[in-house]
């Protein structure tokens, strides 16, 4: 099973908005509406910001917004503040009771 | 609230076998849900190493799957990794975290893991 594939870096100025990609197969991203997105910051735990590719769970920012075409999944963040600035990653269910994660995104606020 | 904690060697030789313990607090693992273990090498992503659920079930990466055992131990509302014949590229931060349908909701802090001799 091979890592969903994820932009290595993504950057944007306050205020402005930014996307995501995560790009699977059929396999696993195509099959099964069950992407999750994490948000870490350095030396931190992740913590789940999406799950079921669109649904926030609660206390997180409703800039944060998820979706899915095809084989690729993706997370846009709005209204980008500086406390956006961390790592981004995707993890989508692969079948079998499977599941593999992205390789990770730096978001870096301008 | 729902909290896990890591906890077991922080170096170990090559060879020899890495083995965790994450103990739950504010909900029992018997009750349902998956209970994963996932790693993250130094400055690269995150990998899912495998799950147990509360029946005993286990799902492993099958990329790890000959060196890898999860149990559960429900009378201490802990789970546990084994990790066998390691190299110096299994060393990594380990997370134990929880997994009710989709999206890891819970988390440990996580403990980092280094093999060497």
């Amino acid at each position: 099973q091979s890592a969903l594939t994820q932009p290595a870096s993504v950057s944007g100025s306050p205020g402005q908005s930014i996307t995501i990609s995560c790009t699977g197969t059929s396999s696993d991203v195509g099959s099964y509406n069950l992407v999750s997105w994490y948000q870490q910051h350095p030396g931190k735990a992740p913590k789940l910001i999406i799950y079921e590719g669109s649904k926030r769970p609660s206390g997180v920012s409703n800039r944060f917004s998820g979706s899915k075409s095809g084989n690729t999944a993706s997370l846009t963040i709005s209204g980008l503040q500086a406390e956006d600035e961390a790592d981004y990653s995707c993890c989508s269910y692969a079948g079998n009771s499977i599941w593999v994660f992205g390789g990770g995104t730096k978001l870096t606020v301008l | 609230q729902v909290q896990l904690q890591e906890s077991g060697p922080g170096l170990v030789k090559p060879s020899e076998t890495l083995s965790l313990t994450c103990a739950v607090s504010g909900y029992s693992i018997s009750s349902g849900y998956y209970w994963g273990w996932i790693r993250q090498p130094p400055g690269k992503g995150l990998e899912w190493i495998g799950n147990f659920y509360q029946s005993g079930s286990t799902y492993y990466n099958p990329s790890l799957k000959s060196r890898v055992t999860i149990s559960g131990d429900t009378s201490n509302n802990q789970f546990s990794l084994n990790l066998s014949s390691v190299t110096a590229a299994d060393t990594a931060v380990y997370y134990c975290a929880r997994l009710p349908v989709s999206g890891f909701d819970y988390w440990g802090q996580g403990t980092l893991v280094t093999v060497s001799s």
